[in-house]
């Protein structure tokens, strides 16, 4: 089956700076990979999600990028704010955006 | 964008007992999910559950201990039976309805065993 790593487990940035997490995932057929955000004791919510027949998609301060070939996806956050402190989880999944299975998950710490 | 509750929010039990979580949607779907997150964890997915077939179980979690039903599309229950401290987690449910192209998780249900 899938198996989704998620690098790095934690991640402390000054305000302002950029934030980078990186995924990479097993089965070539995984063609859905969203970026789910958890802030501590809420539920998850899809920040931004990308599909296997596009390398790149951006929204406003957030990016992710997909390398088919080497089977793994990234997370980029400009311009850092306090208020993007949370964990963040990758995902993939082969059936659209139905089965998901999850990175272990990046906890990103904000500093002012 | 789809809303999603859960019952109970919370709950502490004994060893042994079981407890069932509810999760309500607000529009028909054809699967709806349930996920298992441990403290400090990530999400695992326990089982996937159609409406008028039994739930389909991924590899680690077995219906003896996690009974689902899914009497219609917008309502499911999951069972967490012979409960011991390691079922200590929060208990997710989530959705895909059709109109959207996402998944949406439910609030959880934070369960604490004793």
């Amino acid at each position: 089956g899938e198996n989704v790593e998620q690098h790095p487990s934690t991640l402390s940035v000054q305000e302002g700076d950029s934030a980078v997490i990186k995924c990479t995932y097993s089965d070539s057929a995984s063609n859905y990979f969203p970026w789910y955000k958890q802030e501590l004791g809420k539920r998850p919510q899809l920040i931004i999600d990308i599909r296997s027949n596009v390398g790149e998609k951006k929204d406003q301060r957030i990016a992710v990028t997909l390398n088919k070939t080497a089977k793994h996806f990234s997370l980029h956050i400009t311009e850092t704010q306090p208020e993007d402190s949370a964990v963040y989880f990758c995902a993939a999944s082969d059936g659209g955006f139905q089965k998901l299975v999850f990175g272990t998950g990046t906890r990103l710490l904000v500093s002012p | 964008s789809a809303v999603i509750s859960q019952k109970p929010s919370r709950d502490i039990c004994q060893r042994g007992t079981s407890l069932t979580i509810q999760c309500q949607v607000d529009s028909q779907v054809t699967m709806m999910f349930w996920y298992r997150q441990q403290p400090g964890q990530s999400l695992t997915l326990i089982a996937t559950a159609n409406q008028g077939s039994e739930a389909t179980y991924e590899s680690g979690f077995v219906i003896d201990k996690f009974p689902i039903s899914r009497p219609n599309l917008t309502f499911s229950t999951l069972t967490v039976s012979n409960m011991s401290p390691e079922d200590s987690s929060i208990y997710l449910c989530s959705v895909a309805p059709p109109a959207y192209n996402e998944q949406f998780f439910g609030p959880g249900t934070r369960l604490t065993v004793l």
